[in-house]
């Protein structure tokens, strides 16, 4: 197992644009994060799944942002109608239930660029 | 008042010093306590997890958790310049999932 692969890395974007990103998380863990990142700042939570079931929401996910897990492996995360304001790298995590606990593996990273 | 504070820095450190980075959380409940280091244009990776008070080491690493004060500290002893990179502190809630970042401090070893 290579840990958590995330697909593109980079994405550049038109504004008014919908992307979509990939997400393939370690094989044996159920729970997956989506976080976003600015420059200088943390990573802010966007939402996180339980197998197939999105299980928490942040207000950030706002409704241009759609995250699905349909089978319960890989997840992908669709941003429509791209705004500037989007430009972030966004990370995807994994973790056995204890997540919360122990702490999940990142993956590298999809910088998104919105021009 | 953010949830997680860290001081951005940078901090500059000489090489084989000792290197300490500080956060504070605000929750009481916060159950979980974690350092991540991320490289410039990386993405983070954990070092280390605490959850009881007191100290819990790690090679070179040593994070200290005091919940009476609400902070959590990371030791960096024989600092390296490979060292050199944004930490990040994060902590979860009783029961939940969610990592919740502070901003990160920039750390640089200088040689």
């Amino acid at each position: 197992d290579t840990g958590v692969s995330q697909d593109p890395r980079h994405k550049i974007t038109k504004r008014g644009q919908n992307v979509t990103f990939r997400c393939d998380p370690i094989s044996e863990h159920n729970r997956l994060y989506w976080y976003r990142q600015t420059l200088g700042q943390g990573p802010e939570f966007l939402t996180y799944f339980q197998n197939e079931a999105q299980l928490e929401k942040s207000r950030l996910l706002s409704d241009r942002f759609s995250a699905e897990r349909p089978k319960g492996s890989f997840s992908t995360l669709e941003i429509q109608r791209t705004e500037q304001g989007d430009s972030a790298m966004y990370l995807c995590a994994s973790s056995l239930d204890t997540g919360g606990f122990y702490g999940y593996t990142f993956g590298s990273g999809t910088r998104l660029t919105v021009v | 008042q953010k949830e997680v504070e860290q001081n951005s820095g940078p901090l500059s450190v000489p090489e084989g010093a000792i290197a300490s980075l500080n956060c504070t959380y605000s929750d009481r409940g916060s159950q979980s306590f974690f350092w991540y280091r991320q490289y410039s244009g990386k993405s983070p990776e954990l070092i280390m997890f605490i959850y009881s008070n007191g100290d819990k080491e790690d090679g070179r690493f040593t994070a200290q958790l005091n919940k009476a004060s609400q902070y959590v500290s990371l030791l960096i002893r024989d600092s390296q310049p490979s060292d050199s990179a944004t930490y990040l502190c994060a902590v979860t809630r009783q029961g939940a999932q969610k990592l919740v970042f502070g901003q990160g401090t920039r750390l640089t070893i200088n040689p």
